[in-house]
């Protein structure tokens, strides 16, 4: 498997545009994660799913900021519009099962975003 | 709500030196909690998991240690090497919260040769 894979893996966008995030989590994975990581906050959960389903979206940090899961191996997460504190990494990750699996959670390589 | 706490913030060792990683979380009703790795600029990889019914995994050089009643765990890395060098990040979930994965803020390890 080729892990969980993210795209793009930097994006730079001005302040007031749309930003798409995409993840494709682990074949057979049932629960996928969307976190950001900042060195002020550390890394902090923004919406989980479960079977495409959202679970717990209450860290995500306001309206301007959605995620969707289409099908079992697509996610995305959108910030419209987009300002300069949305500048982070975000990564997207899979687990299986409630309790992560044999394996814990899968984590993507991430996509650092800067918005100018 | 779950604080996950990681001591020392940054560490700086000689090469082949033994050294431990301290976490430490504030609700003992856990799964399981697991150590990642994190290169700069990188993603996060996972080394050790442990359930909450175990007190310890080892992967090579590496020991990780549970006591879930004190609410601690240690991260052991034997015979350090400059490639270890990296943050290194804990991470529990919770029993009573979801699926969400509380994360400690890492310690950043530097292995000199």
């Amino acid at each position: 498997d080729a892990g969980v894979i993210q795209s793009p893996r930097h994006e730079v966008t001005e302040m007031g545009q749309e930003v798409t995030l995409r993840c494709k989590p682990i074949s057979g994975h049932d629960y996928l994660f969307w976190y950001r990581q900042t060195m002020m906050r550390g890394l902090e959960l923004l919406i989980y799913f479960n079977n495409n389903v959202p679970i717990d979206d209450s860290g995500m940090p306001e309206d301007r900021f959605s995620a969707k899961m289409p099908n079992a191996s697509f996610s995305t997460l959108k910030i419209q519009p987009s300002e300069p504190r949305d500048s982070a990494v975000y990564f997207c990750a899979s687990s299986l099962g409630s309790s992560g699996g044999p394996h814990g959670y899968t984590f993507g390589s991430g996509t650092r975003l800067t918005v100018v | 709500k779950q604080e996950v706490t990681q001591i020392p913030a940054a560490l700086s060792v000689p090469e082949g030196e033994n050294l431990v990683l301290n976490c430490s979380f504030t609700d003992s009703a856990i799964y399981n909690l697991q150590w990642f790795r994190q290169d700069p600029g990188k993603g996060l990889t996972s080394l050790l998991l442990i359930q909450s019914s175990q007190r310890e995994q080892t992967s090579g050089r590496l020991n990780a240690s549970l006591d879930k009643s004190s609410g601690r765990s240690t991260l052991y890395i034997a015979a350090s090497q400059p490639g270890d060098s990296a943050t290194y990040l804990c991470a529990v979930r919770p029993l009573n919260a979801g699926n969400m994965l509380t994360f400690g803020g890492g310690t950043r390890l530097m292995v000199k040769p």
